[in-house]
């Protein structure tokens, strides 16, 4: 079946960079995109950035424009995201989830959720 | 950017009752408008998208209609199960998701 399994917990310094992976199984990796979506705690979601496995290329919400990198390694099937400059804001579960259907951006399924913690 | 708004925040309900959810755009987003399920300590779950679509799995107590700028989920019969938050979600413009409507026990 369909997974994507994020890797686990982190707790940084303010100022300091986190990168998080995305390992995607049972589909083709370059048919789908792959979105970053984030939740601070007790809050709602929000759109980070897509990237599209295949050829890499990448889109970000301005809100994350300089500080946020998207990548991915066709050879592990593996998406990153690299959050730099990190504030208490950035506090949050980040998930990564995959475009329903081909050519079709609505999110699913998504990956487990990795938590980020900035705290001095 | 796009702006939705949901309504209520909070919906106090019995199992076996009718539950109606609003989500209304602050500009038309045609029929790209999505609603997802999150219960605690999970990933959300995507229930319905272009409006009236059930995602695969999910079951037909769970119906979506609207267009344009004012959209509604309908879930016919509450479960024990349905009782979570859930985000509509546009994706005309970028994309962007809704604050949220929790339903929980009267």
């Amino acid at each position: 079946q369909v997974q994507l399994v994020q890797s686990g917990a982190e707790v940084k310094k303010p100022g300091a960079s986190v990168k998080v992976s995305c390992k995607a199984s049972g589909y083709t990796f370059t048919d789908y995109f792959i979105h970053w979506v984030r939740q601070a705690p007790g809050q709602g979601l929000e759109w980070m950035g897509i990237i599209n496995p295949s050829g890499g290329t990448t889109s970000y919400a301005q809100k994350f424009q300089g500080r946020v990198s998207m990548t991915r390694d066709t050879s592990t099937r593996t998406v990153y995201m690299e959050l730099s400059s990190l504030r208490s804001e950035d506090t949050a579960v980040y998930y990564c989830t995959r475009d329903y259907d081909l050519e079709d951006n609505w999110f699913d399924p998504w990956g487990q959720g990795t938590l980020v913690t900035v705290s001095s | 950017e796009i702006v939705l708004t949901q309504s209520p925040a909070t919906l106090s309900l019995s199992p076996g009752e009718r539950a109606t959810l609003s989500c209304r755009a602050s500009q038309s987003v045609s029929r790209y408008l999505a609603w997802y399920q999150q219960k605690p300590g999970q990933a959300p779950r995507l229930l319905i998208y272009d409006v009236s679509n059930r995602a695969t799995g999910i079951p037909a107590r769970f119906s979506g209609s609207g267009s344009g700028t004012d959209f509604t989920l309908t879930i016919s019969r509450l479960e024990p199960e349905d009782f979570a938050v859930y985000y509509c979600q546009q994706r005309s413009d970028l994309f962007t998701f809704g604050p949220g409507t929790k339903v929980d026990h009267k």
